[in-house]
């Protein structure tokens, strides 16, 4: 069975601190993707970053960056320099090769940064 | 922006009525897919598509049914609605560039909030 753990319910930080949230994941098959999305207040859910199985090369776009180690199964996603239009809700989430390709999503992260 | 509207965005309806939620698409995507939000879940998959009149179950499709006519409209019909079906409800679209689709991101809608009293 595919799962998706985000352990951090909640963080906040301070604006300009570094925060990284972390995804740990879980599967059998070894083709797979990762995802991270972002919900802001405003309710819709943004795409941030699409990653396959076989490619761990870390991603960097702009103040965003990614480390994928499927050794550790973790997709943990930093943000630098963090800001106040960072605050949502983060959702890292899996799909597999085969099947339907649903989204198998992780609870969370809710991240507050304070001004 | 993908160009993905839900009709109703707010929707309040009483125990036993019938609701049925619409999400349109101009992006002339191939899938197209209803999940729905609740606190500590995430966000979970309930009914999908790969074409036109071609649907299949998710992980939480019992009390719900979907057709899609046509590319751009995907419907999701609540029966007959209990109050555990109170939620958020977001379609998502993806291109299905491979022969399955498997692997594409997802673009989602702005959602609709539906009450069930």
């Amino acid at each position: 069975a595919q799962k998706v753990t985000q352990a951090q319910t909640e963080i906040s930080v301070v604006e300009k601190e570094d925060v990284t949230l972390d995804c740990v994941y879980e599967t059998r098959d070894t083709t797979y993707y990762l995802f991270w999305y972002k919900q802001p207040p405003s309710g819709e859910l943004v795409f941030l970053i699409r990653r396959n199985s076989f490619d761990e090369q870390n991603e960097i776009s702009g103040r965003y960056s990614w480390n994928f180690q499927k050794s550790t199964s973790s997709f943990n996603f930093t943000i630098t320099a963090s800001q106040v239009v960072d605050s949502a809700v983060y959702f890292c989430a899996l799909t597999l090769e085969t099947g339907a390709n649903n989204l198998f999503f992780g609870t969370g992260t809710r991240l507050t940064v304070i001004p | 922006d993908a160009g993905i509207t839900q009709s109703p965005r707010h929707k309040v309806t009483e125990t036993g009525t019938p609701v049925t939620l619409r999400c349109h698409q101009t992006e002339n995507h191939r899938y197209m897919y209803w999940y729905r939000q609740d606190p500590g879940h995430g966000l979970r998959l309930i009914h999908y598509s790969y074409g036109v009149k071609d649907t299949d179950k998710g992980e939480v499709s019992d009390g719900y049914s979907v057709s899609r006519s046509k590319t751009e409209d995907f419907l999701l019909t609540l029966e007959s609605a209990t109050s555990s079906q109170t939620s958020v409800y977001f379609c998502a679209i993806s291109p299905g560039r491979g022969t399955s689709g498997t692997g594409d991101e997802q673009f989602f809608g702005p959602g609709t909030r539906l009450t069930v009293l």
